[in-house]
């Protein structure tokens, strides 16, 4: 069966400081990773996916089938990137989208 | 504007009710689904569908029942609330399976059931 982890329940950085979000997952197939990102008092929005390789608010994350890890990084903090992130696994065998727990990011002033 | 809807955004109700959780999208999308949500920990997915008239159940055991009579319409039903079902409940919607659909989510329903 598929499976999402994400390691950190938290994690606090200072502005301007870089940021990596751990994702690590299990999965027999071919994966298809997602970042989804939730800001405060907003719903949960697609943030970016690893099929398109791209940068989006200057995050990006890049998948390391050797290491099962797509990790999202962004080299500088900012305030507006306080929120809960969580890693998605889409399994094409069963077609279904399978998240972790999720990380709190808290960028300080 | 096309988005999805839920509603209500808060119910508090007492043990033994029977309740409807609202969701609807305008966005024209076949795939629908429910995911359950407590505080701090991962979503797990209790019922999906792939288009009209079909339903099927998620990962993860749910006493709740969904139906699909129209494509914009996905509602979730609890035949008697209990306790053990309070939790947030969130409804998305994506326009295909895998990488190119990405899924779309509305604002959630927070259920507490006294």
């Amino acid at each position: 069966a598929q499976r999402v982890t994400q390691p950190e329940k938290l994690l606090s950085v200072f502005k301007g400081a870089p940021v990596e979000l751990k994702c690590n997952y299990s999965y027999s197939g071919s994966p298809e990773l997602f970042w989804y990102v939730q800001y405060s008092r907003q719903r949960l929005q697609l943030l970016l996916r690893h099929i398109s390789r791209e940068s989006i608010k200057g995050f990006t994350a890049d998948l390391n089938k050797g290491e099962t890890s797509f990790h999202l990084k962004k080299p500088f903090a900012q305030e507006e990137d306080s929120a809960m992130y969580y890693c998605a696994l889409y399994s094409g065998g069963y077609q279904k989208v399978t998240f972790g727990t999720g990380t709190k990011l808290q960028v300080i002033p | 504007e096309a988005d999805i809807y839920q509603t209500p955004r808060y119910l508090v109700i007492g043990t033994g009710k029977k309740i409807t959780l609202e969701c609807s999208q305008t966005m024209g999308h076949d795939k629908m689904y429910w995911y359950q949500q407590d505080p701090g920990m991962e979503l797990h997915l209790i019922h999906y569908s792939y288009g009209v008239n079909s339903t099927e159940k998620g990962d993860l055991s749910s006493e709740s029942t969904v139906s699909r009579i129209r494509t914009e319409h996905f509602p979730l039903t609890l035949e008697s609330a209990r306790p053990s079902h309070t939790s947030q409940y969130l409804c998305a919607s994506s326009a295909g399976t895998g990488r190119n659909s990405p899924l779309h989510f509305g604002n959630g329903t927070r259920l507490t059931v006294t």
